[in-house]
């Protein structure tokens, strides 16, 4: 069973604030990740990591920037919160060289901005 | 320009009945499929996967067929339960890709009791 953990699970925040999501693994796992995903849309990859102090842009361009200086740990941060910013971000995470592997997924933060 | 694509937005069967998913994809690069199952305010669920050098894989009621040729997969459920109702998302990787997951826009599947 995949321990995966990612707080909070729903923040509203008003324009220019800033915010870091929060994400949490437990398996040990080499590789992490960042999707966004709107409704009825797919999974857009913004963010990934190879280990720690790696980081890596996803196919999709965002604002975000992330951190890695700790294995289990993969936080976001949004400097200047914007109402495009709106959507759901899951994290996930996989194991590294030798794959390929399945990733699996936070339960996700939906973050609406006003 | 999507690489992932799922026509089908909503499926609705019959209890009991064969759920049938399909994907199909345009980077002939995939050399991994997987399908994704989610529920409303969760995260994606891993179901099943699929190396491009099987055409067929199976774990209990979920089977997932791979055909190269005409790059498409499908996702068998048989028989449907009540509680497999969820959206159901496509994914595929390459090695040459570093293993990133590029996903389907998902297919909302709805078995009837």
């Amino acid at each position: 069973e995949a321990d995966i953990y990612q707080t909070p699970r729903y923040l509203v925040i008003g324009t220019g604030k800033k915010i870091t999501l929060e994400c949490s693994q437990t398996m040990g796992h080499d590789k992490m990740y960042w999707y966004q995903q709107d409704p009825g849309m797919e999974l857009h990859l913004i963010h990934y990591s190879y280990g720690v102090n790696s980081t890596e842009k996803g196919d999709l361009s965002s604002e975000s920037t992330v951190s890695r200086i700790r294995t289990e740990h993969f936080p976001l941060t949004l400097e200047s919160a914007r109402p495009s910013h709106t959507s759901q971000y899951l994290c996930a995470s996989s194991k590294g060289s030798g794959g390929p592997y399945e990733q699996y997924f936070g339960p996700g933060t939906r973050l609406t901005v006003t | 320009d999507q690489q992932v694509k799922q026509n089908s937005p909503s499926l609705s069967v019959q209890e009991g009945r064969i759920s049938i998913l399909n994907c199909d994809y345009t980077n002939s690069m995939f050399d991994y499929f997987l399908w994704y199952k989610k529920y409303p305010a969760e995260g994606p669920t891993f179901l099943i996967s699929i190396s491009s050098i099987k055409d067929k894989n199976e774990d209990g009621r979920f089977t997932v067929f791979l055909n190269k040729s005409a790059k498409h997969l499908s996702l068998h459920i048989v028989p449907s339960q009540p509680g497999d109702s969820a959206v159901y998302f496509c994914a595929a990787s390459s090695q040459t890709g570093a293993n990133n997951l590029f996903f389907g826009t998902g297919t909302r599947l709805t078995v009837i009791p």
